[in-house]
């Protein structure tokens, strides 16, 4: 296991369309996170996962977002009738604890054009 | 005051200075604290994390100061390599359990 896998690494859509992110945390650790980073911000929390459940949300989290956790290991993300403000990065991260920091992926840069 | 706040930046130094970077934070509860280093059009990647008493790895030293709510990295010896946009990131900021970064402070080394 090398690392966070994230895939796919870049998504150009349509307004409108629905679109659907996949992450593959650290196999060890059972917490995964969402964020979303636009140019000159930092890293925006979007959702948090210990094991399958669900535990945080942003509450800035339109009901266009999605996130799931089946089984405890990988995640999908899901962005439903995108926009373009929808357009940033996409980061999953994961650590193995609550005190520890955080492994990002390489992210899946979402165009929406 | 905004939860998590870095020096704006960018900072412009030459190879071989001492650069360091301030961050704030909001929550007096926050327990964990990090520096990340994040180079352009690519993931943050965990530099160091934030102890108490202060840590130091190479050239990079961490200090946190609870009294004043703010943590600091100082770069020694900057190498071009150094060049990246650093990320610190605080927990329990904002009402969550979860990390709370800042926006980043760009550092440009000059040969």
């Amino acid at each position: 296991d090398t690392g966070v896998s994230q895939d796919p690494r870049h998504k150009i859509t349509k307004r409108g369309q629905n679109v659907t992110f996949r992450c593959d945390p650290i196999s060890e650790h059972n917490r995964l996170y969402w964020y979303r980073q636009t140019l000159g911000q930092g890293p925006e929390f979007l959702t948090y996962f210990q094991n399958e459940a669900q535990l945080e949300k942003s509450r800035l989290l339109s009901d266009r977002f999605s996130a799931e956790r089946p089984k405890g290991s990988f995640s999908t993300l899901e962005i439903q009738r995108t926009e373009q403000g929808d357009s940033a990065m996409y980061l999953c991260a994961s650590s193995p604890d609550r005190a520890g920091g955080y492994t990002f992926g390489s992210g899946t840069r979402l165009t929406v054009v | 005051r905004k939860e998590v706040e870095q020096d704006p930046g960018p900072f412009n130094v030459p190879e071989g200075a001492t650069v360091a970077f301030n961050c704030t934070y909001s929550n007096s509860a926050s327990q964990s604290f990090f520096w990340y280093r994040q180079d352009c059009r690519k993931e943050p990647k965990l530099l160091m994390s934030v102890y108490s008493s202060g840590n130091e790895d190479g050239r990079f030293t961490a200090q946190l100061n609870r009294a004043s709510q703010y943590i600091s990295l100082l770069i020694r010896d900057s190498k071009l390599s150094d060049s990246a946009t650093y990320l610190c990131a605080v927990n329990g900021d904002s009402g969550y359990s979860t990390l709370t970064f800042g926006k980043g402070t760009m550092l440009l080394v000059s040969p």
